[in-house]
């Protein structure tokens, strides 16, 4: 089983709903990770967190706004998404420096999100 | 640009056959190259990785092969199960990236008893 926990798993949210999906992971890692992936496709990286702070932001949309309180815990705030925006998010975290490659990504399971 | 090109995009194979899947890619800088295990409805899940110093990696039924010329590198399953059957994904990643991974499109495996 995963040691990245998503909640929740399932969210029904409408395009003027502000809702948050939260993310938490006890393996001491201080790198994490949000994540979007589209069925049958490749999970995209949208942002990084390192140390708790933000190192990549992949020009995500204002309407998804990351916070990482501290390292065990990110969150990713959505404010009037668009019916596009429905997808899995996942997140993730890995050992440490995220600066050097090679450091084993852990995802969670996700959260499936569905805009309406 | 897709920096990682990935085939085939489905593939069945029987039960105790190999499964073979490609990926290539053009950034000569990348030094780290994971392969994710995806089943339905869940993350990701590392499966096996390797770095352009060795060319091949294996681990239990899987085994990474890595061509550094060719700009290649291909996962095998042995003796494929039914349990083995899931979305694959290669991906690469560059040094000191903060491990921003260039994931391929994806391979679903489909193992028939």
């Amino acid at each position: 089983d995963t040691e990245v926990t998503q909640t929740p798993k399932h969210l029904v949210m409408g395009m003027t709903n502000k809702k948050s999906l939260k993310c938490e992971q006890h393996m001491g890692h201080r790198a994490m990770y949000w994540y979007k992936q589209k069925a049958k496709k490749p999970p995209e990286l949208m942002f990084v967190y390192s140390y708790e702070k933000l190192s990549i932001n992949e020009s995500v949309p204002s309407r998804f706004s990351p916070e990482c309180p501290n390292s065990s815990l990110l969150n990713l705030h959505l404010h009037a998404l668009q019916p596009e925006d429905s997808a899995l998010y996942l997140c993730a975290s890995s050992h440490q420096m995220a600066v050097s490659s090679g450091n084993t990504i852990y995802f969670g399971e996700g959260s499936w999100l569905t805009v309406v | 640009q897709q920096q990682v090109k990935q085939s085939p995009q489905s593939l069945i194979v029987q039960k105790g056959g190999i499964s073979i899947i490609n990926c290539a890619y053009e950034n000569t800088a990348f030094d780290y190259f994971p392969w994710y295990q995806q089943f339905p409805g869940k993350g990701p899940a590392l499966l096996i990785a390797i770095r352009p110093d060795v060319s091949e990696k294996k681990e239990g039924r899987f085994t990474i092969s890595f061509n550094k010329s060719a700009k290649q590198f291909s996962l095998h399953i042995m003796d494929s199960q039914p349990g083995d059957s899931a979305t694959y994904f290669c991906a690469a990643s560059p040094p000191m990236s903060f491990n921003k991974f260039y994931f391929g499109s994806g391979t679903k495996l489909n193992v028939k008893p």
